[in-house]
């Protein structure tokens, strides 16, 4: 089983329907992550999260939503889809230790049309 | 984070050592320099991170000059599955930092 789990792999919504993208990791790792990544571009932090009961915005939080609902899950929502959120999305789970690194689930491709 | 300046795109042939640069002169003296490679829309894979001296494990190594202000990714015997894009990454935060990309260098290793 891969260490960072994401559901479901390739979604496609119409506009202004609520999604949910699921991520669940087997690392025992404290920290969890969303990332989002339009083509041609490097990744860009949506939500981070030091450990349950900590969550905090990254560079492009607006219209997204998250729920840390244990260790090991972390989940992203968007509350009503907008086709500009058509994008590539990736968690990630880290340790926290300095020099560790992160470990990046395989992404779910999500379309909105 | 500390800014990072990477070549666009590299190209190397199968078998021969990559070799990519990575400039990083505004960098702190307690951050971490990490490289993460991205396979075509697959999830980032870390490679390797390093502070001050050389790094080596079994998928590559980091030289990092003296004065700190560059590095450089070096994959042995590259094949044609290395062919990715290559972020290099110097995070500020200590132990809460977080990873922020850039564009990265497109390697693309050739039969």
């Amino acid at each position: 089983d891969a260490d960072v789990t994401q559901t479901p792999r390739n979604r496609i919504t119409k506009t202004g329907k609520r999604i949910m993208l699921e991520c669940s990791q087997t690392k025992g790792h404290d920290r969890m992550y969303w990332y989002r990544q339009d083509p041609g571009l490097g990744l860009q932090l949506i939500y981070y999260s030091f450990d349950v009961k900590d969550i905090n915005k990254g560079e492009i939080s607006d219209g997204y939503s998250v729920s840390r609902q244990a260790q090991a899950k972390f989940s992203l929502s968007l509350e009503s889809a907008i086709p500009n959120q058509t994008a590539l999305y990736f968690c990630a789970t880290s340790s926290g230790e300095l020099g560790g690194g992160y470990t990046f689930g395989s992404g779910t491709r999500l379309t909105v049309v | 984070d500390a800014k990072t300046t990477q070549p666009p795109s590299m190209d190397c042939a199968e078998g021969r050592a990559a070799n990519l640069p990575c400039n990083h002169s505004t960098i702190s003296g307690n951050e971490y320099v990490y490289w993460y490679r991205q396979i075509h829309s697959q999830g980032p894979q870390y490679i390797i991170h390093g502070l001050k001296n050389n790094e080596t494990n079994e998928m590559a190594s980091l030289i990092i000059t003296e004065d700190r202000k560059s590095s450089t990714l070096i994959l042995p015997h590259a094949t044609l599955r290395d062919t990715a894009v290559y972020y290099c990454i110097v995070p500020s935060g200590g132990s809460n930092y977080k990873l922020t990309f850039g564009k990265g260098t497109l390697l693309t290793v050739n039969p």
